[in-house]
């Protein structure tokens, strides 16, 4: 059975950082790329990055671009983000999928990154 | 506002069928498939179909979608009260970032 399972979140000072961890399983992870999706309080969903299956390639959504970072390390079936520069309006429940090459197939809970002075 | 566009709320009644729209524009939609998710309150998004029209095992098949151009739509008959959900459509776009619509509350009266 296939499994996402999120950690990292908490509550973080404005301009700090913080890394959230997606620790997957039930599947061969090197054979797909992997989403972190995000989603404010009481709002919509809103895509972060992608990584390739191999980590040749990432992208990033316009309002993280610089200071969020996607990355994966296949030996241990994780992807990571790496968040500097935190803002309030970065406070959301953060979710990992997996990529099915235009569409998410399997998602994680959550971890929930609270920017609060 | 999100890129594509979905209406804040639908609505219907019991064993109805409702719509739910979604609108793009060409260079995301218009070019990619979309995909269509549930979100229960408290709950991770699931997928409901991708590919524009195609349902993953386990999906019933009161849920049904599909695209024209730039526009999108999920279609759900014999509504049920366990349907309450927010639903959301995805593409990528051009730049191959992915772009989700800003959801739609349905309401089963």
């Amino acid at each position: 059975q296939v499994q996402l399972v999120e950690s990292g979140g908490g509550v973080v000072q404005p301009g700090r950082s913080l890394r959230l961890s997606c620790v997957a399983s039930g599947f061969t992870f090197r054979n797909f790329g992997m989403h972190w999706v995000r989603q404010a309080p009481g709002k919509g969903l809103e895509w972060v990055a992608v990584i390739y299956y191999d980590g040749s390639n990432s992208y990033y959504a316009d309002s993280v671009k610089g200071r969020f970072t996607i990355s994966r390390d296949n030996s241990k079936s994780t992807i990571y983000l790496h968040m500097n520069s935190l803002r309030a309006e970065d406070t959301a429940v953060y979710y990992c999928a997996r990529d099915r090459s235009r569409w998410t197939d399997w998602w994680g809970q959550g971890t929930l990154v609270t920017v609060s002075s | 506002q999100s890129v594509l566009t979905q209406p804040p709320s639908v609505s219907a009644a019991p064993g109805q069928k409702v719509t739910i729209s979604c609108s793009g524009s060409s260079s995301n939609m218009g070019n990619n498939f979309v995909s269509w998710y549930r979100q229960f309150p408290g709950a991770a998004p699931e997928v409901l179909i991708y590919d524009n029209d195609k349902r993953p095992s386990g999906i019933p098949d009161r849920f049904s979608g599909s695209k024209s151009g730039t526009s999108a739509t999920l279609g759900i008959t014999g509504l049920q009260t366990g349907d309450e959900a927010d639903y959301y459509c995805g593409t990528w776009d051009s730049s191959l970032i992915v772009l989700f619509g800003g959801g739609t509350k349905l309401t089963v009266l």
